[in-house]
């Protein structure tokens, strides 16, 4: 059965701090690594990544990913309080010969406090 | 250009009931897939759509079923509502079935079976 783990479940920091969020993942034919943003209902899209040791980056926020070892980071620098939210990682795979879905890890709740 | 459409955003029902729940892809978008997310959870995939028939089926039973139309929305159909159900029951979009694209979530139905 297809797996993610995302780590730290829940995490809370200051107002300038840098967060590395964590994911690993243990699925069937994989296809791409994605991560999320949730605040209220639909995650917002923040990265893909396919290729190994390709850092993506979009303002703070930064992401790479490790096929080898199964995981990949999500780094958030100079965190804002508009960074509070639940950071999805979920993996695409080929769940069969036609199909395609995502797996998504329980998510990694940030609070950015003042 | 409009993103990906739910409807209705909240709904109440009853045990046993029947539910019905729409989706409008990003226009040129031609996958459709439907998720359940439930409190404190990651997405679980349920359907895939592509071309207008079914690519992929994820762990839940017969009650749920989906199909989509030749202008590509998607209908998500739950019979015999169980309490279990209550869930936030998320549409994404993507341009092709493979896993290696984006694919971007509308805001979601809430839907609580009393």
């Amino acid at each position: 059965e297809d797996k993610v783990v995302q780590s730290p479940l829940s995490l809370v920091v200051h107002e300038g701090d840098t967060v590395t969020l964590n994911c690993s993942y243990e699925v069937t034919n994989f296809r791409s690594l994605l991560w999320y943003k949730q605040e209220k209902k639909a995650p917002t899209f923040l990265f893909m990544l396919t290729s190994s040791g390709i850092e993506k980056k979009s303002g703070r926020l930064s992401s790479i990913l490790d096929k080898k070892e199964l995981f990949s980071i999500l780094n958030i620098t100079a965190t804002q309080t508009g960074d509070s939210a639940i950071y999805l990682c979920a993996v695409g795979s080929a769940a069969t010969g036609t199909a395609s879905k995502l797996t998504f890890g329980t998510g990694t709740r940030l609070q950015v406090t003042l | 250009d409009a993103g990906v459409t739910q409807s209705p955003t909240h709904l109440i029902k009853t045990r046993g009931q029947h539910v019905t729940l729409r989706c409008s892809p990003i226009s040129g978008h031609k996958s459709v897939s439907w998720y359940q997310q439930v409190l404190g959870q990651g997405p679980q995939f349920i359907f895939q759509y592509y071309e207008k028939e079914e690519r992929g089926r994820g762990n839940f039973p017969d009650r749920f079923s989906a199909r989509q139309f030749p202008n590509y929305s998607s209908e998500l159909n739950v019979n015999a509502l169980l309490l279990g159900d209550s869930a936030l029951y998320l549409c994404a979009s993507s341009l092709v079935r493979r896993s290696g694209t984006e694919a971007f979530f509308g805001q979601g139905t809430r839907l609580t079976v009393v």
